[in-house]
């Protein structure tokens, strides 16, 4: 039972290139979030997902695209990276907001 | 939507002495409050939660505290360690489809 894993967990890019990052969670969760943290800014939603199939926008969704095509795994795509956009990601989740989330491990994203 | 203020951003404190973190919500129909502990470099962990139908919880040495009618709640930890040392982030929710955090408190416990 590994819970949330976030691959990768670390990645350098150049301005313009585009990536996805990978969520994945084996606990059956319906509730699925990716938030960035940025020094003295706490956790910002980024998108989240309520079910398989869904998608809505959180707090930070500008440049940002995500896909939930199956249960366990919610994808966060950036199309053309900028500067910033370097954070460190979080992916989260959950099988109700009764009980708090399970969080990745990160993914440290350096854009240059 | 719901709002989320925690304070303070920043702690230091003895070791032995205690903590307290304050977190105000201003949605009332938040009904349920975690609170997570993130190490450095690591991912935030849930490390205690109170509902609404009561007034404090505690776990060993951390206790959450909980008032309805002011709308805040507060994390204490006492007899500080320096593995105590974090950054601590209060949560709401009134069940819908996600939590609202605060913008975290980092914590230092000096030796």
């Amino acid at each position: 039972n590994a819970g949330v894993t976030q691959t990768p967990k670390f990645r350098v890019l150049k301005t313009g290139q585009s990536m996805t990052l990978l969520c994945a969670q084996d606990m059956n969760h319906e509730y699925m979030y990716w938030y960035r943290q940025d020094p003295g800014m706490g956790l910002r939603l980024i998108h989240y997902s309520v079910g398989e199939g869904t998608t809505a926008k959180g707090e930070v969704p500008d440049g940002y695209n995500v896909s939930r095509l199956k249960k366990q795994n919610f994808l966060l795509g950036l199309e053309s990276a900028a500067p910033s956009q370097t954070s460190v990601y979080f992916c989260a989740s959950t099988d109700s907001l009764r009980y708090g989330y399970t969080f990745g491990s990160g993914t440290r994203l350096t854009v240059v | 939507g719901e709002n989320v203020e925690q304070h303070p951003s920043t702690l230091s404190v003895q070791e032995g002495d205690s903590a307290v973190i304050k977190c105000t919500y201003s949605d009332s129909a938040s009904n349920y409050f975690p609170w997570y502990k993130q190490e450095l470099g690591k991912r935030p962990q849930l490390i205690i939660d109170i509902r609404s139908n009561v007034g404090e919880k505690k776990d060993q040495r951390i206790a959450v505290t909980l008032n309805k009618t002011a709308k805040h709640f507060s994390l204490h930890i006492t007899e500080t360690q320096p593995e105590d040392s974090a950054v601590y982030f209060c949560a709401a929710s009134w069940g819908g489809n996600q939590f609202y955090f605060g913008t975290g408190t980092s914590l230092t416990v000096i030796p």
